[in-house]
């Protein structure tokens, strides 16, 4: 079974509007971290935003927060007043430890496309 | 530049042939981590080193590959006798023991022809 599943293979937004991308995860372990990065077509993973699954309030850093609802296991980053810079691949991952150790398992992407 | 840097970033190479790839990761980190990427998916991982130690290995990391951090600084992956399906980009990231995130390089891109 799949630990992140990331449904939409790509998406529009129009340049200064607000996007949301999914992500569902996986895990029987009641402590994770959720990771949100961002490949640019360089290709350099660039890290985003991190939720800790006993973190009591979203993640937010400057444009980007993360719409934690554990029940649901879902973790959906919203990019406000999008740019034509955020063009780029958005990849959802987690670590099952919870702490600071282990890989990170990746979801397969969703691509973004920002619209003048 | 502090951050993760690897090398080469491309390498053409023929079925067969060895093939070896470097990264060096941000100075403080402690801890690296070798993926591999292939055209539209996700990283996967490959191995993790904790300074010299090598803590995990994936499945997909089999006997052709090898990988090395010998004084706990930079990182090598091997892979022997390539084979088409060895093509992909291969991606190297560090973090610190006390925070989460990963910094990845720009990756290494292998074609085998």
């Amino acid at each position: 079974a799949q630990k992140i599943t990331q449904t939409q293979p790509g998406m529009f937004v129009q340049e200064k509007e607000a996007v949301t991308l999914d992500c569902t995860y996986d895990t029987s372990d009641p402590s994770y971290g959720l990771f949100w990065y961002k490949q640019p077509s360089s290709g350099e993973m660039i890290f985003l935003i991190y939720q800790g699954s006993y973190d009591q309030q979203n993640a937010t850093e400057g444009r980007y927060s993360l719409n934690f609802q554990k029940a649901r296991k879902s973790a959906n980053l919203v990019i406000s007043a999008s740019q034509l810079g955020d063009s780029a691949m958005y990849f959802c991952a987690m670590r099952e430890t919870g702490g600071s150790q282990g890989n990170l398992i990746f979801g397969k992407g969703t691509k973004l496309s920002v619209k003048p | 530049d502090t951050g993760v840097s690897q090398n080469p970033r491309h390498k053409i190479t023929k079925r067969g042939q060895n093939v070896t790839f470097r990264c060096d990761p941000i100075s403080e980190h402690n801890r690296l981590y070798w993926y591999r990427q292939t055209l539209g998916q996700g990283p996967e991982f490959l191995t993790y080193f904790q300074n010299e130690a090598q803590l995990e290995k994936s499945r997909l990391l089999s006997d052709r590959f090898s990988a090395e951090r010998p004084k706990g600084s930079f990182s090598t992956l091997e892979i022997q006798r390539t084979e088409q399906g060895d093509s992909a980009m291969y991606l190297c990231a560090s973090s610190h023991y006390r925070t989460g995130e990963l910094f990845f390089g720009e990756g290494s891109r292998l074609t085998v022809l």
